[in-house]
Parts: structure tokens; C-alpha cells; sequence
């Protein structure tokens, strides 16, 4: 099956710092996403990339679109302790209706905050 | 907002029990996923649906069916439960396309485990 390579597994951030988190895959993707995850609860969409190249920021979060389409990144910059969770990233690879919008899901980015 | 909703959130099974999970959305959306996380592997796709009355099958569907009835329910059951099913279900949906791509939207979860 697919894989996206999600990187680094975990980071510690401290407060202010700027944090980057980077998902590679091994094939081409027409749509990024990054979702975040807080204990007990749904992933929630960040950020959604549509083009390649194409850099959108969320407030203090800023995503790019790999211009090879196989590569998506996500910055943190200044970053609070409620920036602490678990982010994704996922892939989408066509649009037809009978593939469903289908995703495919990194490992997660487990971010915590130094002692 | 309920957005997407899960039941029950959590639940104990023995091995080879059955049970149904239920997921509901009132976004009127066409597409409907389930997912499995396990430590470490972020989300996989178990099964989906691309409307009332159709289903299909994802990443890792062995051990798991599911029904459509009704284009606001999703349902994910398991005939026989094993100890690998252990894991924390998601459900989500989409709208489909155009225009631009949709986001999934997630629930809250379903923490199953099977002893």
C-alpha cells in the first residue's frame, strides 16, 4: 500500500521556538493535508494544499505543497503550549467518486513541550 | 454543531463477541469513512462509502463489515471480535467534489478493547 514517511516521530518544542515537520511519499499526491489531534478527540484540519508549490498559512501554522507533489511541510512558528498534540499529515491521490476521497495518513508528529 | 458523532465511546469486549459502531453526521455529507489507529501508524482506512447504499473496501478490512442504510449513518460491525482489533476507531465525511476538494471531518472516536 502507500506510504507517507511522516518525520520526526516526536519533537519537543519550548516556548517561542519554531517548529517544521516534513511527510515524503514515494508517489505523487494531488492534495495535502495537515490535521492535528488532542487527546481524546478527532483529528481537525489545519491546512489543506491543492497545488503544487502552493504555500497557505493558518494563523501561526504555514504548509507547502512539494513541487515534485511527492513532499509537504508544516511550520510552527512561535509556538505556545497548546501547540502540543499529535499533527498528521495525509495524501490524497485523484478525485474520481468511486475512490471515495480517499486518504492516506502519515505516522504522526507527536509534539510535546520541553520539562 | 454535531458535526460527526461516534457511539459508544468506549467499550470492553471478550474475543468473539459481536458489536456494531455507529457514526453519524448531519453535514449532509455523501462520503463516509471508518478508521483504525494503533500506536505509532497514524490512520488506516478500514471501509468506506461513496453514498447510500454502497460500501467498499479500504486498507484493512479483513474482520470488519459495514452498512449504509441511510445516507446520515455509517456502520462498522464485527462479527467476531479478536485481541488485534484492539484499536481506537474513527469514522469521518466529506462532501464530494466540485466545487475544489472537501476535507474529511472526524469524530471523537470509539475506544474498543478486546480481552
Amino acid at each position: 500500500g502507500q506510504q507517507l514517511n511522516q518525520s520526526p516521530q516526536s519533537m519537543f518544542i519550548q516556548e517561542g521556538e519554531d517548529v517544521s515537520m516534513n511527510c515524503t511519499s514515494s508517489s505523487i499526491f494531488n492534495t495535502w493535508l495537515w490535521y492535528k489531534q488532542e487527546p481524546g478527540e478527532g483529528p481537525v484540519l489545519l491546512i489543506a494544499l491543492y497545488k503544487a508549490g502552493e504555500l497557505t498559512s493558518n494563523g501561526r501554522l504555514t504548509a507547502q505543497f512539494g513541487i515534485t507533489r511527492k513532499d509537504s511541510f508544516l511550520n510552527i512558528s512561535a509556538s505556545i503550549p497548546s501547540d502540543v498534540g499529535i499533527y498528521f499529515c495525509a495524501g490524497r491521490h485523484n478525485m474520481i467518486k468511486a475512490a471515495g476521497n480517499k486518504l492516506t495518513f502519515g505516522g504522526g508528529t507527536r509534539v510535546l513541550v520541553k520539562p | 454543531n454535531a458535526g460527526v458523532t461516534q457511539t459508544p465511546k468506549f467499550r470492553v469486549l471478550k474475543t468473539g463477541q459481536s458489536m456494531t459502531l455507529l457514526c453519524a453526521q448531519d453535514m449532509n455529507h455523501e462520503y463516509m469513512y471508518w478508521y483504525r489507529q494503533d500506536p505509532g501508524m497514524g490512520l488506516r482506512l478500514i471501509h468506506y462509502s461513496v453514498g447510500e447504499g454502497t460500501t467498499a473496501k479500504g486498507e484493512v478490512p479483513d474482520g470488519y463489515n459495514v452498512s449504509r442504510l441511510k445516507k446520515q449513518n455509517f456502520l462498522l460491525g464485527l462479527e467476531s471480535a479478536a485481541p488485534s482489533q484492539t484499536s481506537v476507531y474513527f469514522c469521518a465525511s466529506s462532501r464530494t467534489r466540485p466545487p475544489g476538494d472537501q476535507p474529511q471531518h472526524f469524530g471523537d472516536g470509539t475506544r474498543l478493547s478486546i480481552l
